[in-house]
């Protein structure tokens, strides 16, 4: 069982609409979770950050945090063709800068 | 500020050779990580630096070894290559001791033949 899960898509949404994105996590000492982007042929960037249970919201970006469920979402919205991607959902776990990857969903959204 | 270098950017190399990576972090960075990249296993997680001490590693063969300087340059090697160890390999720094929050070099693609 891989650390982080998630769906590889990829997943089709229409411009305008919202993208959701989920993440499961198996190690129950993670405190810290974030989500990367990463452009075809680019390397991955930093989006978003959460640390406790809850909503986010940064911009058009709201990330989600269920530690009893193990479960995190990034939800988009108003998506626009720029931001087809795929988007990375990382934990901080096993100490210090020790941060796992999930494999990626690939998002793309539609004009 | 400059991001985070890495060079070569592209190499080929042939089985059974070794092959080093170079990666300057951000300035003021001090934590370094290593990250293999292919298509099908995604990013895994290689090591993980901080004045000039190994904190963490992750499960690949000891052929996979890395150094940081005291400026916070890293380097890593992977010798005797075999043709899985084709893959981008990425640097990241970050800041903080123990934030998760990593900026990523543009990364050292490998292929070995």
């Amino acid at each position: 069982q891989k650390e982080v899960e998630q769906n590889s898509g990829p997943l089709s949404v229409p411009e305008g609409a919202i993208a959701s994105l989920n993440c499961t996590y198996s190690d129950r000492g993670s405190q810290s979770f974030f989500w990367y982007r990463q452009y075809s042929g680019k390397s991955p960037e930093l989006i978003m950050s959460i640390y406790s249970n809850g909503d986010k919201e940064d911009g058009r970006f709201t990330a989600q945090l269920n530690k009893a469920s193990q479960y995190v979402s990034l939800l988009i919205r108003d998506s626009q063709p720029s931001d087809s991607a795929t988007y990375l959902c990382a934990a901080l776990s096993g100490g210090y800068q020790k941060v796992t990857f999930g494999t990626g969903t690939k998002l793309q959204v539609i004009p | 500020k400059a991001g985070v270098t890495q060079t070569p950017r592209y190499l080929i190399k042939t089985r059974g050779q070794q092959v080093t990576l170079s990666c300057s972090p951000i300035s003021g960075h001090r934590s370094v990580s290593w990250y293999q990249q292919t298509p099908g296993q995604g990013l895994q997680f290689l090591f993980e630096y901080f004045s000039e001490t190994q904190r963490n590693k992750g499960n690949f063969p000891g052929r996979f070894s890395g150094r940081q300087f005291s400026n916070s340059r890293s380097e890593m090697n992977v010798s005797t290559l075999e043709l899985g160890d084709s893959a981008l390999y990425l640097c990241a720094s970050s800041f903080g001791d123990t934030t998760g929050e990593l900026f990523f070099g543009e990364g050292s693609r490998l292929t070995v033949l």
